[in-house]
């Protein structure tokens, strides 16, 4: 089985400050990892996905993401966030790497303020 | 290309009935998966369909179904509908290849009154 947690369900920060969303994961088997973006009222965008190789993941909007399979985490990281990095933000693993049956973990809400 | 379609995007039951969504996959893609969100449960993995067989399955009661067609459309059905079931339902279609990705639909937001 596999299980997601957030580490933090808020996290509040000003415009251009950088920020850290938490992911630890437990799976007994291979996973790949993704971290998505829910706008309000509006379904979910993909922002980046780990599958192999560098550990170091670049997505859109400026965001990355760093697997650490020791510490089985996988951290969400912008070095200057804007106000419309507001939203909310889900980590997820799956069994496969086209993402489908996602488990995903309970969803950080990033609130960027000027 | 079209994304990925739900329909209706918004629906209000009565406890004890039964409802039915519809997803359709962006072209091509033949594997939908389903999510139920609610604010204290987050987002929870229904089930997935593939070419029309069920692949996998979450951890929901027996009233929560669904179906694929063969023209990769997907539905499900909640039965005997609980005051629980309000929630955001979210489908996601997927070609299921290595270098691709799930996408999501706007979801139904169905009420149970």
């Amino acid at each position: 089985a596999q299980s997601v947690t957030q580490l933090d369900s808020q996290v509040p920060v000003f415009e251009e400050a950088p920020v850290e969303l938490r992911c630890n994961y437990s799976s007994s088997v291979s996973v790949y990892l993704f971290w998505y973006v829910q706008y309000p009222n509006q379904g979910l965008q993909l922002l980046l996905k780990y599958l192999s190789g560098s550990t170091l993941v670049k997505g859109i909007n400026g965001f990355e993401a760093e697997f650490n399979k020791s510490q089985t985490s996988f951290h969400l990281r912008k070095p200057s966030v804007h106000i419309s990095d507001t939203a909310e933000y889900f980590c997820a693993v799956s069994k496969n790497q086209a993402g489908t049956a996602l488990i995903f973990g309970k969803g950080t809400t990033l609130s960027v303020s000027s | 290309k079209a994304g990925v379609t739900q329909t209706p995007r918004y629906l209000i039951k009565t406890r004890g009935q039964q409802v039915t969504l519809s997803c359709s996959p962006i072209s091509g893609h033949r594997s939908v998966s389903w999510y139920q969100q609610t604010p204290g449960q987050g987002l929870q993995f229904l089930f997935e369909y593939f070419s029309e067989t069920q692949r996998n399955k979450g951890n929901f009661p027996g009233r929560f179904s669904g179906r694929q067609f063969s023209n990769s459309r997907s539905e499900m059905n909640v039965s005997t509908l609980e005051l629980g079931d309000s929630a955001l339902y979210l489908c996601a279609s997927s070609s299921a290849g290595a270098n691709t990705e799930a996408f999501f639909g706007q979801g139904t937001r169905l009420t149970v009154v």
